[in-house]
């Protein structure tokens, strides 16, 4: 009953380096998703897919890419982390692209 | 004019009181509405989606406007655990688009002893 899995749960990066954010989920959805939060701001929606093999931008794609070769995995690719990517990233995963069902995030900060 | 808009608040509230909040939209095609409930660094999860003719869930009531174009939720008998953030989402609904959701900056509930 594991839901969405997130991992890492905290990450520091150097400006310049990368790294992957990983997602799964064992409830067979067919939508995912990958969010950002900054502090005081909405959720921004970074990628999503509608199935595997399916992937599209969301509203603020820039500096990141995903891939989803699976139904229960999307990772997140950060190339060349900026101090701009300091946020919380959720991945979410939804059956209907109405309610969403999120993990439990990633607190990455870029220094 | 900013797609959904909330007031950030903080609302505090006495244990036991009643508090409601709302949350505006511009899209007047919108379709879908829910409310979603995040705790302090923890993710959003949903608390309850928001019909025409308005809902309940025990102490919880969610209203729709469309003529006003926003939503509202109501907590009652109000408890030291409903403290959160509460986030609106909109979207278009309908199956029209996976990317269709609208977040709310959220409102930030206080219940205080």
């Amino acid at each position: 009953n594991a839901g969405v899995t997130q991992t890492p749960k905290f990450r520091i990066l150097k400006i310049g380096q990368s790294m992957t954010l990983q997602c799964a989920q064992d409830m067979n959805h067919n939508y995912m998703y990958w969010y950002r939060q900054d502090p005081g701001m909405g959720l921004k929606l970074i990628y999503y897919s509608v199935g595997a093999g399916i992937t599209d931008k969301g509203e603020v794609p820039n500096g990141y890419n995903v891939s989803r070769s699976t139904t229960e995995d999307f990772p997140l690719r950060l190339e060349l982390a900026a101090p701009s990517q300091t946020s919380v990233y959720f991945c979410a995963s939804s059956p209907d692209t109405l309610k969403l069902f999120f993990g439990s995030g990633t607190q990455l900060s870029v220094l | 004019r900013k797609e959904v808009e909330q007031d950030p608040g903080p609302f505090n509230v006495p244990e036991g009181a009643t508090v409601a909040f709302n949350c505006t939209y511009s899209n007047s095609a919108s379709q879908s509405f829910f409310w979603y409930r995040q705790d302090c660094r923890k993710e959003p999860k949903l608390l309850m989606s928001v019909y025409s003719s308005g809902n309940e869930d025990g102490r919880f009531t969610a209203q729709l406007n469309r003529a006003s174009q926003y939503i509202s939720l109501l907590i009652r008998d109000s408890k030291l655990s409903d403290s959160a953030t509460y986030l609106c989402v909109v979207t278009m609904g309908g199956g029209g688009g996976a990317d269709g959701l609208t977040f709310g900056k959220g409102t930030h509930l206080i219940i205080q002893p």
